[in-house]
C-alpha cells in the first residue's frame, strides 16, 4: 500500500518568512498527526486531527503555527513567521486506529536561517 | 513532569555483539509501548510494541523487548546485531492518564561496525 507522502522534502526559508507543509495520509486512516523533530530530540507532537477535527494541540505554538485538515484527508501544517529554532524536520504521520502510528512519512527538513 | 528516557545516547557494538537499549517512563497508570527505528535515509517505522499480557514482546528482524513494571522500564534486546541494524532507535510510550498521546524519548543512535 502506498504510504503518508510529504512535501516538500526539504525548504530553507529566512526567518520571518512563511512556509507551509503538505500531507497525504493512507487511505482510510482517519488519525493524522504533525510531529516536529529537532535535531537531536525525539519527535514532539504538535497536533492530532481526528478525521478533520483536533484531538490535541496543546503542543503547537498557535502564535505562529497553524495547521487544517480540509475534507478529512490532507493536511497541511503552516509557520508564519518563522523563527530560528524551528529549524527542524515535520513528520507527519497517520493510523487507522489510534494511537498506535505504524506509518510516519518522510518528513520535511526545514532549514531557517 | 511525565517523561521518557533514553539514557544513552551513542551506543558502537562490532557486529555479533549483544545489544541492550535502555528505556524509562514516569507515566503512571496504563501505559502502551513502542519502538521505532529510523534506518539512515528511512522513515521512522515501529519495531514492536506492547500493551498487555507477556511482558516479553518479541518484534521484527530479532529485536524483543521487555516491560518490567516495577521499575517503569522497556529495554530493547537483541542477542548478536548485524552491521544492517545501524540506526536511530526511539522508545516511545502512550498513557491513558496523559491524554493517550504518544510520547518519545530522545533517541539512541547505534552505529555497528561490521
Amino acid at each position: 500500500e502506498a504510504g503518508v507522502a510529504q512535501s516538500p522534502r526539504y525548504k530553507i526559508i529566512e526567518k520571518r518568512q512563511s512556509v507551509a507543509f503538505w500531507c497525504n495520509p493512507i487511505s482510510g486512516h482517519a488519525t493524522l498527526y504533525w510531529y516536529q523533530q529537532i535535531l537531536g530530540q525525539g519527535p514532539k507532537l504538535l497536533i492530532q486531527f481526528q478525521n478533520n477535527g483536533v484531538v490535541d494541540d496543546s503542543q503547537l505554538p498557535k502564535d505562529r503555527f497553524s495547521a487544517e485538515r480540509l475534507k478529512g484527508v490532507d493536511s497541511t501544517l503552516k509557520i508564519q513567521p518563522a523563527k530560528l529554532e524551528d529549524s527542524a524536520v515535520y513528520l507527519c504521520a497517520s493510523s487507522l486506529v489510534g494511537p498506535v502510528i505504524e506509518f510516519f512519512g518522510p518528513g520535511t527538513r526545514l532549514t531557517v536561517l | 513532569a511525565q517523561s521518557v528516557s533514553q539514557h544513552n545516547h551513542h551506543v558502537i557494538l562490532s557486529e555479533a555483539a549483544s545489544l541492550e537499549l535502555g528505556c524509562n517512563y514516569s507515566y503512571g497508570g496504563t501505559v502502551n509501548l513502542f519502538w521505532y527505528v529510523q534506518y539512515p535515509g528511512q522513515h521512522l517505522q515501529l519495531l514492536l510494541k506492547y500493551f498487555s499480557g507477556d511482558p516479553l514482546v518479541k518484534g521484527i528482524k530479532g529485536f524483543e523487548a521487555e516491560f518490567i513494571k516495577s521499575k517503569f522500564s522497556f529495554n530493547l534486546r537483541k542477542p548478536s546485531v548485524q552491521w544492517s541494524d545501524t540506526a536511530e532507535y526511539f522508545c516511545a510510550v502512550t498513557a491513558d492518564n496523559a491524554g493517550n498521546m504518544l510520547t518519545f524519548g530522545g533517541g539512541t543512535r547505534l552505529m555497528v561496525k561490521p
